[in-house]
């Protein structure tokens, strides 16, 4: 079993939708959780990252944490084709902060 | 502009054939990373530095060398002793605190194609 699962997708929605990515993680020790967003051919840049538990909010993007469940989440509210992207989640413990582990990235598609 | 930059964008080898991809910053990051990215494997950790003259193997290291002369660069060389070396490469830095988050930021990648 991987450290962290995410579904690969694709995922493929309509214009406003909001869309909710996730990823289920095992390791309890996990303090750090980031996402990023990748498009084809290009490098990942960070989008949101929150240490914990809990919500962070920023414009159109909200990153939960549940740690109680080991699960995280990045809602897209009014989703634009410009979303269309691959996005991964990357996670690390307070011990190790330089080494990230990383989901394997979920592919979307907004559809105008 | 601050940011990292990777080159070549794209690279053709042929097999048994050293190349070496560069990887450059000028974010004033003590930390450099060098990932592999395959198709349905996701992010993979070859090598990462986290001062100079210093570096330690990832997951992935077989095959691979790097050096850190200057906290700027971090120069990746893919041996011919690298099995499977066709893959999109991506170079990292961060600030490395001790304590709290640490971002990566990631350059725009090396496309590398063994022939």
């Amino acid at each position: 079993q991987k450290e962290v699962e995410q579904d690969p997708g694709p995922l493929s929605v309509p214009e406003g939708a909001i869309v909710s990515l996730n990823c289920t993680y095992s390791n309890s020790a996990f303090q750090y959780f980031m996402w990023y967003r990748q498009y084809s051919r290009k490098g990942p840049e960070l989008l949101m990252y929150t240490y914990s538990s809990g919500n962070k909010e920023d414009g159109r993007f909200t990153a939960q944490v549940d740690k109680s469940s080991k699960y995280i989440s990045l809602f897209i509210r009014d989703s634009q084709p410009s979303d269309s992207a691959t996005y991964l989640c990357a996670m690390s413990n307070a011990g190790n902060n330089r080494k990230l582990i990383w989901g394997l990235g979920t592919s979307l598609a907004v559809n105008p | 502009d601050g940011g990292i930059t990777q080159s070549p964008k794209y690279l053709f080898r042929k097999e048994g054939q050293n190349v070496t991809l560069s990887c450059e910053q000028n974010l004033n990051h003590d930390a450099m990373y060098w990932y592999r990215q395959d198709p349905g494997q996701g992010l993979r950790l070859i090598y990462y530095s986290q001062i100079v003259n210093d570096f330690q193997k990832g997951d992935i290291a077989e095959g691979y060398s790097v050096s850190r002369e200057k906290k700027e660069s971090f120069p990746l060389t893919v041996t011919s002793a690298q099995k499977n070396p066709t893959a999109f490469y991506l170079c990292a830095s961060s600030i490395d605190g001790l304590q709290g988050y640490n971002e990566q930021f990631f350059g725009p990648g090396t496309r590398l194609t063994v022939l």
